[in-house]
């Protein structure tokens, strides 16, 4: 069946660091892929998101693109801030799968100054 | 106001009692959807709904059932509560248009623990 695969956390940079959260992936055909953050006692929030090869994704300095030749979806930002500090989760939904997703199992960031 | 809401915030119940969540909405979306969230396995989906009356099985629906009472509300059921039930549990919503890269929108989640 269809997976997700993420780099295990936490992840703890300084301010300014750049981050890097490695995803890889198992399905058939053209998944779309997903980002999404959950803040502290929230709920999870879209961050960005590809539909097609090569399509890269971005939002809030946050930027992935869609490499269907590794079955990948990296996350990174150029500068992270305290802000930033959430558990990011990433997902796909398979082609023609009634958008019903299916998640990896989240990294925490953490970012301290 | 919130566009998802999850009642309640934190539950707190023992072994074999029946419990429910509820989940109720104000964006209009046909499609909801339950998961629980466990340390180290992310998001599982429970249950999903695609209007009133389709209803489907997720991951991991054993032990629970759900119900679609209208378009904006969505309730999660747990006959007989069990320890390995304690998670943190979110509903969420999205359009229908036919497309596989809807966005969800996720409720606060509620946080139930089985003594």
């Amino acid at each position: 069946g269809d997976s997700v695969t993420q780099m295990e956390g936490p992840v703890t940079l300084s301010e300014e660091a750049f981050l890097t959260i490695n995803c890889t992936y198992t399905a058939t055909g053209y998944p779309s892929l997903f980002w999404y953050v959950q803040y502290p006692g929230e709920g999870l929030q879209l961050l960005l998101k590809a539909t097609k090869a090569d399509d890269k994704g971005s939002n809030k300095g946050f930027e992935a693109t869609y490499r269907k030749e590794t079955t990948s979806f990296h996350l990174e930002k150029g500068s992270v801030q305290v802000s930033d500090s959430a558990v990011y989760f990433c997902a796909l939904t398979p082609t023609g799968g009634g958008n019903k997703l299916t998640f990896g199992t989240g990294t925490q960031l953490k970012v301290e100054l | 106001d919130a566009d998802v809401t999850q009642t309640p915030r934190n539950r707190i119940t023992k072994t074999g009692k029946r419990i429910m969540l509820e989940c109720s909405q104000t964006k209009g979306h046909d499609r909801m959807y339950w998961y629980r969230q466990d340390p180290g396995l992310g998001l599982r989906l429970i249950y999903y709904s695609f209007d009133v009356k389709d209803i489907n099985k997720g991951e991991i629906s054993d032990g629970y059932s759900v119900s679609r009472q209208a378009q904006a509300k969505f309730s999660l059921s747990l006959e007989s509560a069990i320890p390995n039930q304690t998670a943190l549990y979110f509903c969420a919503t999205s359009d229908f248009r036919d497309r596989d890269d809807n966005e969800q929108f996720f409720g606060p989640g509620t946080r139930l623990t089985v003594l």
